[in-house]
Parts: structure tokens; C-alpha cells; sequence
């Protein structure tokens, strides 16, 4: 089974601080794409970040940073100088690429407030 | 083109009624996904096409839910005989698959049924 783990409901996090957002995965596949996407309030979601399972340096967008760890399937997000902007509900998701279609798994999502 | 449509952004509806939503994905997009996302639960897989023909089926689409993809452009999902459980967002994606690159999808801002 293809499971996403997000344990934290709810952050906060003030304004220019940073924040880490955690997740774990599971999955026997070895192939596959790692990805946060971001979904504000009544919004739709916007992918933040991507990694690819095969590669060992950790993706960075910006402010945005992953740490991924394959062999404990974790992948948290690194938030830096939070802006007020990120308030958003934050999505963990894998995907299995295939060539019929690549369907994402989906974490249950973290609140993120950043505080002014 | 402005990404992914989806029609209407909120649907209120009576128990036992018919429902339809539209999603319009970006043109050259072959691909396109529904998801339903619960309260507090990240988005969970429905359906996917590739160009008319839909390839794939989640356990979650009882045979009251029925979707359709015609001519590869546009694709609308049907509800009959809602039930309060069927509440949820539902969301569209579309992507230009490339076999088994791990791109993400583009979302639509999803539409909100809520049955009363």
C-alpha cells in the first residue's frame, strides 16, 4: 500500500522565522517523485517543490528547501523567511510515474500560519 | 489559456439529486485526473484519462459517479442520487504526460459540493 504521513495538523510559524514541515511515506516502488504542493485558503493547489527519488542532493526553490532521507522515506519542507504569503494548507505527495498515468498519493496536510 | 477551469466553484444540492461538474484542462494537456478532497484529508484519487478514454478507476467511484472525457478536450463528472457522504471538494488536474517523468499536475481550483 501507498501510504503519506503528515503528523503535524497545525504550525505556526512569525513572520522572516523558518519552519519545518514533516513528512513520511511508504511505499515498495523505487522509482518515484516526491513533491509539496500548497493550497491556500478557497485556492488551488500549487506545487512548491519536486524531488526525484533517485537523486541524492536535496531540491531547492528559492525559499523553499526539502531534506529527503530515502531510506527512512522521510521528506520534510524547510520554509525560510516565512512571509505571510505562505499561509497555506501544505500537501505531502509521492508519485509513481507510469507511462498510463501517474496518480498521486497525498499526505493529510499541515495548516501553516505565519504570524506577523 | 489560464490553467485548469472547473464549473461551477460551489454546488449546494438536496439530498437524492443529480449532479454535474465541468472541468476544462489546459488544451495541450493530455491527461486529466479527479480527485476528491474531504474535510481534513488530502485529495484521493478518482479517475484518470488519457486523451477519451479513461484508463483508470478508483474503488472510490461507486456506480453512482460516472465520468466522461469526450473527444479529449473537456470532461464533466456525474453524481446520482447524491448522498451526504458525497460532500466534498473535487478537484480536476491535467498534465502533458511524458512516459515516466515525474511532472505534476496542474490544478483547477476544484468545485464544492455540499449536500443537504
Amino acid at each position: 500500500a501507498q501510504t503519506v504521513t503528515q503528523s503535524q495538523p497545525e504550525m505556526s510559524v512569525q513572520e522572516a522565522e523558518t519552519v519545518t514541515l514533516s513528512c513520511t511515506y511508504d511505499t515498495s516502488e523505487n522509482n518515484y517523485y516526491l513533491f509539496w504542493y500548497k493550497q491556500p485558503p478557497s485556492r488551488q493547489m500549487i506545487l512548491v517543490i519536486r524531488q526525484e527519488a533517485y537523486k541524492q542532493q536535496n531540491a531547492t526553490e528559492n525559499r523553499f528547501s526539502v531534506n529527503f532521507q530515502k531510506a527512512a522515506k522521510s521528506f520534510s519542507l524547510k520554509i525560510s523567511d516565512s512571509q505571510l504569503g505562505d499561509t497555506a494548507m501544505y500537501f505531502c505527495a509521492f508519485m509513481i510515474p507510469s507511462n498510463t498515468g501517474n496518480q498521486f498519493y497525498f499526505g493529510t496536510g499541515t495548516s501553516l500560519t505565519v504570524i506577523p | 489559456d489560464t490553467g485548469v477551469s472547473q464549473d461551477p466553484r460551489h454546488k449546494i444540492t438536496k439530498r437524492g439529486q443529480n449532479v454535474t461538474f465541468r472541468c476544462d484542462p489546459i488544451s495541450e494537456h493530455n491527461h486529466l485526473y479527479w480527485y476528491r478532497q474531504t474535510l481534513g484529508q488530502g485529495p484521493e484519487f478518482l479517475t484518470y484519462f488519457q486523451n477519451e478514454a479513461q484508463l483508470e478507476k478508483s474503488r472510490l467511484l461507486s456506480d453512482r459517479f460516472s465520468a466522461e472525457r469526450p473527444k479529449g478536450s473537456f470532461s464533466t463528472l456525474e453524481i446520482q442520487r447524491t448522498e451526504q457522504g458525497d460532500s466534498a471538494m473535487y478537484l480536476c488536474a491535467s498534465s502533458l504526460n511524458r512516459g515516466r517523468r515525474g511532472y505534476g499536475y496542474t490544478f483547477g481550483s476544484g468545485t464544492r459540493l455540499t449536500v443537504v
